[in-house]
């Protein structure tokens, strides 16, 4: 069974870079699976940020492209997300996910979850 | 890419079934059988529930079903029951390698 789990720092100042990690236990990263990063603002629905392959192929929303860089670390069994600028509207809770097959845009294992506050 | 259009809620009695929606364009739903559809409870995290329009994943009830016919993609849940009450959102792969989901639906079991 996969397992996946979110760590980083709960709160962000604005302007500053969000980073946060998921590392995966259970299977491998080099699997034929894309890896996720979905983030949901307190109260509201879900926004699909970016994925990395285990080649290191990214895909980003065109919305968050230019502040978002996705990485992988195949050593350590992890993937990465930083966000640059960020702002009060970039609060929320910020999942990991695995695709269910390559490719499919569906999303069958997920992390529990990490509320990131942008506060000063 | 917006994000795909679902009704903000939907409501049922025990027993009962219930459709809801999601629309997007030809960018996503209408030219790609990649629609998924996830539950969410309060404070958890998103179950999926359907993927590829209409197959569920191993362990999900047959009382959920998924379909499409051109636009929109459609989620039937039918002999609701208490526990069917959370937040179900839709999704898509589009055009631009990326996935975009639904606004979501707040489904309450009456």
């Amino acid at each position: 069974q996969v397992q996946l789990q979110e760590s980083g720092p709960g709160l962000v100042k604005p302007s500053g870079t969000l980073s946060l990690t998921c590392a995966v236990s259970g299977g491998s990263i080099s699997s034929s699976n894309w890896w996720s990063w979905v983030r949901q603002p307190p109260g509201k629905g879900l926004e699909w940020i970016g994925e990395i392959y285990h080649s290191g192929d990214t895909n980003y929303s065109p919305s968050l492209k230019s502040r978002v860089t996705i990485s992988v670390d195949k050593s350590k069994n992890q993937f990465s997300l930083k966000m640059s600028s960020v702002t009060a509207a970039d609060t929320a809770v910020y999942y990991c996910a695995r695709d269910y097959y390559y490719g499919s845009g569906s999303y069958d294992f997920w992390g529990q979850g990490t509320l990131v506050t942008v506060s000063s | 890419q917006s994000a795909l259009t679902q009704p903000a809620s939907v409501s049922g009695s025990p027993g009962q079934s219930i459709t809801i929606s999601c629309t997007g364009t030809s960018s996503d739903v209408v030219d790609y059988n990649s629609v998924s559809w996830y539950q969410q409870h309060p404070g958890k995290a998103p179950k999926l529930i359907i993927y590829d329009v209409s197959n569920r994943p191993s362990g999900v009830s047959n009382r959920f079903s998924g379909s499409k016919s051109g636009n929109p993609a459609s989620l039937t849940i039918s002999g609701l029951q208490a526990e069917d009450e959370a937040d179900y959102y839709c999704s898509s792969y589009t055009s631009s390698s990326t996935v975009v989901f639904g606004g979501g639906t707040k489904l309450t079991v009456l």
